[in-house]
């Protein structure tokens, strides 16, 4: 079973530069959900969906946007990188809210901004 | 603000000890705490899922404990494993309308042979 997955794995960006973080996930779930993680801090939401079509804003959501045109998939975008926006990028999904489900992650996206 | 804080920051132990990790967060209203294992490089892996009306679960040598009136929670690993070596993260999650999740900064534990 895959899960959930990432890609890229690894990415090296030049400031002012733009990308798109792909998660799918093969579960079926209806929700998913992008969080960083920063050395010394705990995981962050960036953003989060709670179904196709649908997106919303986490704790962090800044310099970052969504799409969630298929059910299976999750892009993350940074229109216009930045340093603090290097971290390792994390993708969720859970069968229904948060609440009571279990949240499955991916392997990461570890992204540096020069 | 909620918050969840773990202790301690860093543990060192030898193969085939056991050990005691602690979690105390300030969330509310209180819905469930999760433990995690995230190995170096990888994601986190759901340990167990605790709701206000267990104080208890267990998965094989994991057992967490829960007590909602201190608003504590413990991790104790039974017969430590080379593989235990990870960060264990605990994750405290609200009652509100989408249900937000709190994550501590976690728990580095290394497995010493």
């Amino acid at each position: 079973n895959a899960g959930v997955t990432q890609t890229p794995k690894f990415r090296v960006l030049k400031t002012g530069q733009s990308m798109t973080l792909l998660c799918a996930q093969d579960m079926n779930h209806e929700y998913m959900y992008w969080y960083r993680q920063d050395p010394g801090m705990g995981l962050r939401l960036i953003h989060y969906s709670v179904g196709e079509g649908t997106t919303a804003k986490g704790e962090v959501p800044d310099g970052y946007n969504v799409s969630r045109l298929k059910k299976q998939n999750f892009l993350l975008g940074l229109e216009s990188a930045a340093p603090s926006q290097t971290s390792v990028y994390f993708c969720a999904s859970s069968l229904r809210g948060a609440r009571n489900q279990p949240q499955h992650f991916g392997d990461g996206t570890r992204l540096s901004i020069l | 603000k909620n918050q969840v804080e773990q202790s301690p920051q860093s543990l060192i132990i030898l193969e085939g000890k056991n050990c005691t990790l602690q979690c105390n967060y300030t969330v509310s209203p209180f819905s469930n705490l999760r433990w995690y294992k995230q190995d170096t490089g990888r994601g986190p892996v759901s340990l167990t899922i605790m709701t206000f009306s267990e104080n208890t679960k267990s998965n094989g040598r994991y057992t967490a404990t829960l007590d909602a009136d201190t608003k504590q929670s413990s991790l104790h690993i039974t017969a430590s494993q080379l593989s235990d070596s990870a960060s264990y993260i605990c994750v405290v999650t609200d009652y509100s309308g989408y249900s937000t999740l709190t994550f501590g900064k976690g728990t580095m534990l290394l497995v010493s042979p």
